[in-house]
């Protein structure tokens, strides 16, 4: 089946740092979607990217289908942005969402 | 719009017990729902696919009689454990995509499942 690596597996910032996510898949997909989980378990979806580059806020990504790659951008990283960021990819709309080990990450004031 | 509801959010029961768990699509209709199952610090992972009026897809080494699913209508998929053991405790989580076009999944906000 379809492998999802994400990089990196931990991360600690200083608040108001940036920083990039990875996400490689290993075929190719027609949904890609990230999301960040609350420490109460909710997946809030960050952004439904299969291909191109979106912008929310201080938040954006970029999926690079033909290199099978997506990155999540965080700039001026807030406590609030705390949790595990998941890429989550799918062959088509009716396969499932196969979901990568996820990045802790720890913004520390 | 796309809203996905699950309920309850938190079950604590003795071990035997059989729990039932919802998912409702609440603004759209999902053929195809989702469950997966999240332990402690690790990912989530597929456990079975529901397809509204058919049997659902288990993965392997997810067991149908412990883990009975029914989609009856288009915006309901149920996840039962049934005779439920402290090791069936974990996150379990349901997804929904709508029917048309090339659209995201949504989730619901998840059970935490605790067997003592």
């Amino acid at each position: 089946g379809i492998q999802v690596e994400q990089s990196p597996p931990d991360l600690i910032l200083q608040e108001g740092a940036n920083s990039t996510l990875r996400c490689n898949f290993s075929d190719s997909v027609n949904n890609l979607q990230w999301f960040h989980q609350n420490p109460w378990g909710q997946l809030i979806n960050l952004f439904y990217i299969p291909s191109g580059t979106k912008q929310n806020g201080r938040l954006s990504a970029t999926t690079v289908a033909t290199e099978r790659y997506s990155l999540l951008y965080i700039s001026s990283s807030q406590t609030t942005d705390s949790g595990v960021y998941f890429c989550a990819v799918a062959f088509s709309g009716n396969t499932p969402l196969v979901f990568g080990k996820g990045t802790r990450l720890s913004v520390i004031a | 719009g796309a809203v996905v509801s699950q309920h309850p959010s938190w079950v604590i029961c003795k071990s035997g017990t059989s729990v039932k768990i919802e998912c409702r699509s609440l603004d759209f209709q999902a053929t195809t729902m989702f469950w997966y199952r999240q332990f402690p610090k690790q990912s989530l992972m597929l456990m079975a696919t529901s397809n509204e009026g058919s049997k659902a897809t288990y993965e392997q080494g997810v067991e149908k009689d412990k883990f009975l699913i029914n989609h009856a209508s288009l915006t309901l998929s149920t996840l039962t454990v049934t005779s439920a053991h402290p090791e069936d405790s974990s996150f379990y989580i349901c997804s929904a995509r709508q029917r048309v076009g090339n659209q995201p999944q949504h989730f619901g906000d998840g059970t935490r499942l605790s067997i003592l």
